[in-house]
């Protein structure tokens, strides 16, 4: 089945930096990329859709300069979370529709952002 | 707007059935899956219903009826490893197929 490999699992970093999340599908071709985050206890809230080739869409309330989307290629897609912030602390998952005959949407392994 | 209804918890014993309903409102979908996501995990499918009926995945059911806005997620011989968090998803008629996600319901499992 479709697999995303998302990187890093975890990150540690200090407030004002930025952190790159980065995901790739392995076997097959995502021309669409979904970006999400995840407080504890919660569901998944959209962040953004990022399609290849053009500029994200980025749901009401996300800051598009703070979460830079890049999907440069068919199987790349980047999320850079700049000049973090303790409240930026989350679990960012990506997630890309299965086209390799499934109904499902495949996720990457998720990254846990934790800013001191 | 768009929203699903779910449990936020259900209990059951290992061994036993436990049915996890789905509620929603939207004006249209393509579809009702089911994702399962344990603790510090991402999410991960288990089944999808186009259409009206029962779809059967192993100890793994779901079920939906358009005409009642009402899915359900039917989990068999519960094992302890069942126990995770279940959330149900409609896939939105826009053209990214981005899924609307209900709240989660986080199934305890006991011995």
């Amino acid at each position: 089945g479709a697999v995303v490999s998302q990187h890093p699992s975890w990150v540690i970093c200090k407030s004002g930096t930025s952190v790159k999340i980065e995901c790739r599908s392995l076997d097959f071709q995502a021309t669409t990329m979904f970006w999400y985050r995840q407080f504890p206890k919660q569901s998944l809230m959209l962040m953004a859709t990022s399609n290849e080739g053009s500029k994200a869409t980025y749901e009401q309330g996300v800051e598009k300069d703070k979460f830079l989307i890049n999907h440069a290629s068919l199987t790349l897609s980047t999320l850079t979370v700049t000049s973090a912030h303790p409240e930026d602390s989350s679990f960012y998952i990506c997630s890309a529709r299965d086209t390799t005959g499934g109904y499902g949407y495949t996720f990457g392994s998720g990254t846990r952002l934790t800013v001191v | 707007g768009q929203s699903l209804e779910q449990p936020s918890e259900v209990t059951a014993v290992e061994g036993a059935i436990v049915q996890i309903n789905c509620t929603y409102q939207t004006s249209g979908f393509y579809g009702l899956s089911w994702y399962q996501q344990h603790d510090g995990g991402a999410p991960t499918f288990l089944s999808y219903n186009a259409l009206d009926g029962l779809e059967e995945t192993g100890r793994f059911s779901s079920f939906l009826s358009r005409s009642d806005s009402y899915g359900y997620l039917l989990l068999q011989e519960l094992q302890m490893k069942d126990s995770a968090s279940y959330f149900c998803a409609v896939r939105a008629l826009d053209s990214n197929y981005q899924l609307i996600w209900g709240a989660g319901t986080k199934l305890i499992i006991k011995p």
